[in-house]
């Protein structure tokens, strides 16, 4: 049963472009959520997350949206540049234990078009 | 950030070998480590969580005989694949947990086994 869902497994846009990535989930438990840019043969590099109790989080060219209602977030890039071509994974957390437990979407591999 | 280091990086071996992969939390104190296993073009799967000097946690259909999992330390997990098979072949990533941020998990670079 897949929590987390990204249901583009790929997305191109031109430089300069804005990209918009998507996210659905199906716990309501998931208190924080998360994405993450990976390369190949490397480790997630957080970018940018937000809590449940929030709309939206910007941090300079990356704004995530959320909405608690539609169990669905988004990630939005722009202007979007080459340098941001990787695979963008989607995590949601939730208290366990006293720490968050992770639970990551399937990533979604961007291109951005020079 | 944090740092967190993952050796080795790359590791083939021969079937029925062990191999020993140790995560370690360079500048900060990791009170729980968590251990994914990438297969390509799939998500991260979460195979288990340990917390320092307790049993790890396995999650369904991970086997714990198979993938040994010690926390001895608030910097150091190891993950030992024993009597490694080719389809134990994978990217394995740890990551670590500490009080320094309640909401971030720090990962490690990964590291790529082959099993021949």
């Amino acid at each position: 049963d897949q929590q987390v869902k990204q249901n583009s497994p790929s997305l191109s846009v031109q430089e300069g472009r804005i990209s918009i990535l998507n996210c659905d989930y199906t716990n309501s438990m998931f208190d924080y959520f998360l994405w993450y840019k990976k390369y190949p043969a490397e480790g997630p590099t957080f970018l940018i997350s937000i809590s449940s109790i929030k709309d939206k989080n910007e941090d300079g060219r990356f704004t995530v949206f959320l909405n608690k209602s539609a169990k669905h977030l988004s990630l939005h890039i722009v202007p979007s540049q080459p340098g941001d071509s990787a695979v963008y994974f989607c995590a949601a957390s939730e208290n366990s234990g006293g720490y968050q437990k992770v639970t990551f979407g399937t990533g979604t591999k961007l291109q951005v078009i020079p | 950030g944090a740092v967190v280091s993952q050796h080795p990086s790359w590791v083939i071996c021969k079937s029925g070998t062990s191999v020993k992969i140790e995560c370690r939390s360079l500048d900060f104190q990791a009170t729980t480590m968590f251990w994914y296993r990438q297969f390509p073009k799939q998500s991260l799967m979460l195979m288990a969580t340990s917390n320092e000097g307790s049993k790890a946690t396995y999650e369904q259909g991970v086997e714990k005989d198979k993938f040994l999992i010690n926390h001895a330390s608030l910097t150091l997990s190891t993950l030992t694949v024993t009597s490694a098979h080719p389809e134990d072949s994978s990217f394995y990533i740890c990551s670590a947990w500490g009080h320094i941020s309640y909401n971030e998990q720090f990962f490690g670079p990964g590291t790529r086994l082959t099993v021949l």
